[in-house]
């Protein structure tokens, strides 16, 4: 079983700065990763795919890096509607998700 | 417009049944391989279970296998989940989602979500 490990938990910036999320996997998922936003009461929505890919129609803001075991989410200049749950979820080994990163208003 | 409908959730008792209903619109719905994902209240988001195009392959988790089932009937553009035997720990946000082909078979779109609270 592989286990995503996302860091940190919470994470205060205001409006204009950049967020770095981290997931971290328990063993290599190669390149099997994405990324999810998450407002409570709405539906996820997928933002990167295959760990560096946008989805249709995401902002060029959000960016995604990384491979094997190391991942990384950068959300550049951060806008208010930004301030949400995100997830990321590999699909290398059965589906599992992360336990999520809260970006907060600071 | 790609949309996820969801409807059915409630209140059952623990070793009750319910049954959650996923109505797809704005794509070909038989085209598309369909999932259930779950949240339980402070936690995080869970696999549930997964459904091939017409039906005949399915997977669960551990967690649900022997008591939930997965369904769609294409002609109505919608997918289900049958639960049966209902646990407190089965209390959660339910998720269906499309396996997008077009996004190399990532998640995309997702239901709005429908409750689920097994309590007596």
């Amino acid at each position: 079983e592989i286990v995503l490990t996302q860091s940190p938990a919470t994470l205060s910036l205001s409006p204009g700065d950049t967020a770095t999320l981290s997931c971290r996997a328990s063993q290599s998922v190669s390149s099997y990763l994405a990324w999810y936003q998450h407002i409570p009461g709405q539906a996820p929505r997928l933002l990167i795919y295959d760990a560096s890919n946008r989805a249709t129609g995401i902002p060029a803001r959000f960016s995604g890096s990384g491979s094997g075991t190391d991942f990384t989410l950068t959300i550049s200049s951060l806008e208010p509607e930004d301030f949400a749950l995100y997830y990321c979820q590999q699909r290398f080994n059965a589906i599992a998700f992360g336990g999520g990163t809260k970006v907060e208003i600071k | 417009e790609v949309q996820l409908v969801q409807s059915g959730g409630g209140l059952v008792q623990p070793g009750g049944s319910l049954r959650l209903s996923c109505a797809a619109s704005g794509f070909t719905f038989r085209s598309y391989w369909m999932h259930w994902v779950r949240q339980a209240p402070g936690k995080g988001l869970v696999w549930v279970a997964r459904i091939d195009i017409d039906g005949r392959d399915t997977s669960y988790a551990d967690s649900v296998k022997g008591r939930f089932t997965i369904s769609r009937d294409n002609a109505k553009n919608t997918l289900y989940l049958q639960m049966n035997s209902l646990r407190a720990e089965d209390t959660a946000v339910y998720y269906c989602a499309r396996q997008n082909w077009n996004s190399n078979n990532w998640f995309d779109p997702w239901g709005q979500g429908t409750l689920v609270t097994v309590s007596s």
